[in-house]
């Protein structure tokens, strides 16, 4: 699996938008960018997956770069409960198992 | 919301015991997982299951741990014989099938093995 490297902790303020860097610069054409975050004492949880165009869900916005060597998950209003650790994952997309190799991700620490 | 369930929250066993973790994925799933996390650590990927058969492994994965989906509805995940190392947090996932289906994790089991 390709290697993705996130910084080690960020932190936000509540209420305030957060941008959450991943940089991929060895992603193949094949592989799919996902992020999954995990609360505190809890099983990870899906947020949001993209291949080349910025995505939005409910949860978050991905915006990739048009080199797709990096990517930023963005929170748009962070609350406490968004305090995780957000995983930046590749998948191969010619695979058929798609395990999810967990890094160690970025630990989020929202302040009231 | 459907979710993945797993049971017991909390196990607590003597090194050399055998210990059985069990995950009832989502229903309509159709690939399920077994990931692991001991304390501080990464999430480690053990073992794949689809169709019926384990799909992928990892070295984790010896010959001490089985899965098995018994009766259509369980996932359970055996280690024959616990040693002090197989103390974690153990995640159960399922997903329907391709690669844009997200993965839906458990609560986990927490494993202490004594």
């Amino acid at each position: 699996d390709a290697k993705t490297t996130q910084p080690n902790s960020m932190e936000s303020n509540e209420e305030e938008p957060v941008h959450l860097p991943c940089n991929h610069s060895t992603i193949s054409g094949t592989d799919y960018i996902h992020w999954y975050r995990q609360l505190p004492s809890q099983g990870p949880e899906y947020v949001i997956h993209g291949l080349t165009s910025n995505v939005n869900n409910r949860m978050a916005s991905l915006a990739i770069a048009e080199d797709r060597k990096s990517s930023t998950l963005i929170l748009h209003r962070a609350t406490l409960r968004d305090a995780a650790v957000y995983y930046c994952i590749l998948m191969y997309s010619g695979g058929s198992n798609y395990k999810l190799t967990f890094g160690k991700g970025t630990l989020l620490t929202v302040n009231p | 919301e459907p979710e993945v369930t797993q049971t017991p929250s909390h196990q607590v066993t003597q090194m050399g015991q055998e210990v059985i973790l069990r995950c009832v994925p989502i229903s309509n799933h159709l690939y399920f997982y077994w990931y692991r996390q001991i304390l501080g650590q990464k999430v480690e990927f053990l073992v794949s299951f689809y169709n019926n058969e384990i799909s992928e492994k990892s070295e984790i994965f010896d010959d001490q741990f089985s899965v098995e989906r018994p009766d259509g509805s369980n996932f359970t995940l055996k280690i024959r014989s616990t040693k002090l190392e197989d103390s974690a947090m153990y995640f159960c996932a399922s997903r329907t099938g391709g690669i844009k289906d997200e993965q839906y994790f458990g609560p986990g089991t927490r494993l202490t093995v004594t």
